[in-house]
């Protein structure tokens, strides 16, 4: 069974500084990552993905994520944060077999940035 | 180049009711799952069409089924609703290759009264 857990329900940060949003799983095999983000009454939007190759990840908005397999993270980080980063964060894994596609998603961590 | 479109956005139904929920996956995408998110927690796995068969279900009861057109959407049907039917119902698609990352509707924010 895959799983994976977001430690933190909620996150504060102050704009302008780094911001990290934490998350771990737990697979059988070798994991493909995901981040996704929530906005207010919206779906949900890719952020950055990791499937294989260099540990450090980059995507949208800025945001990027390092792969740990010793430590079987996946955390999402930001240099600097923005007022508009504001939302629910959502880590995800997939088992990479095919055929088994299902996302499984962490409880979430609701990002706040203090202005 | 549209996303993934749900409809409709907003839904109430009574206890004991049925409702059918509708969803065009982004253009080229050929599979499309669909996902329970109930209010403060993340999104549950429901089931996964590709060629008009499920191929993936998730632990929900038989009262969820759905079905996939020749066309790739798809719809949700939830019978014999529950209070605890209520949540946001979310529709991913995505390519059958596995390292291409699912795209997701708005949603569909149902209401069980």
């Amino acid at each position: 069974a895959q799983s994976v857990a977001q430690p933190e329900d909620q996150v504060n940060v102050a704009e302008g500084n780094p911001l990290t949003v934490k998350c771990t799983y737990s697979v059988s095999g070798n994991p493909y990552l995901f981040w996704y983000v929530q906005y207010p009454n919206r779906g949900l939007q890719f952020l950055l993905k990791y499937i294989t190759g260099d540990n450090l990840v980059k995507g949208s908005y800025g945001f990027e994520a390092e792969f740990n397999k010793s430590q079987t993270s996946f955390h999402l980080k930001k240099p600097s944060a923005l007022v508009s980063d504001s939302a629910l964060y959502f880590c995800a894994v997939i088992l990479s077999n095919f055929g088994n596609e299902k996302l499984t998603f962490g409880t979430g961590t609701r990002l706040t940035i203090i202005p | 180049d549209a996303g993934v479109t749900q409809s409709p956005t907003h839904l109430i139904k009574t206890r004991g009711q049925q409702v059918t929920l509708r969803c065009s996956p982004k253009s080229g995408h050929d599979t499309v799952s669909w996902y329970q998110q109930a209010l403060g927690q993340g999104p549950q796995f429901i089931f996964q069409y590709y060629e008009e068969e499920e191929r993936q279900r998730g632990n929900f009861p038989d009262r969820f089924s759905g079905h996939q057109f020749p066309n790739y959407s798809s719809e949700l049907n939830v019978n014999a609703l529950l209070l605890g039917d209520s949540a946001l119902y979310l529709c991913a698609s995505s390519l059958r290759e596995m390292n291409t990352e699912a795209f997701f509707g708005q949603g569909t924010r149902l209401t069980v009264v």
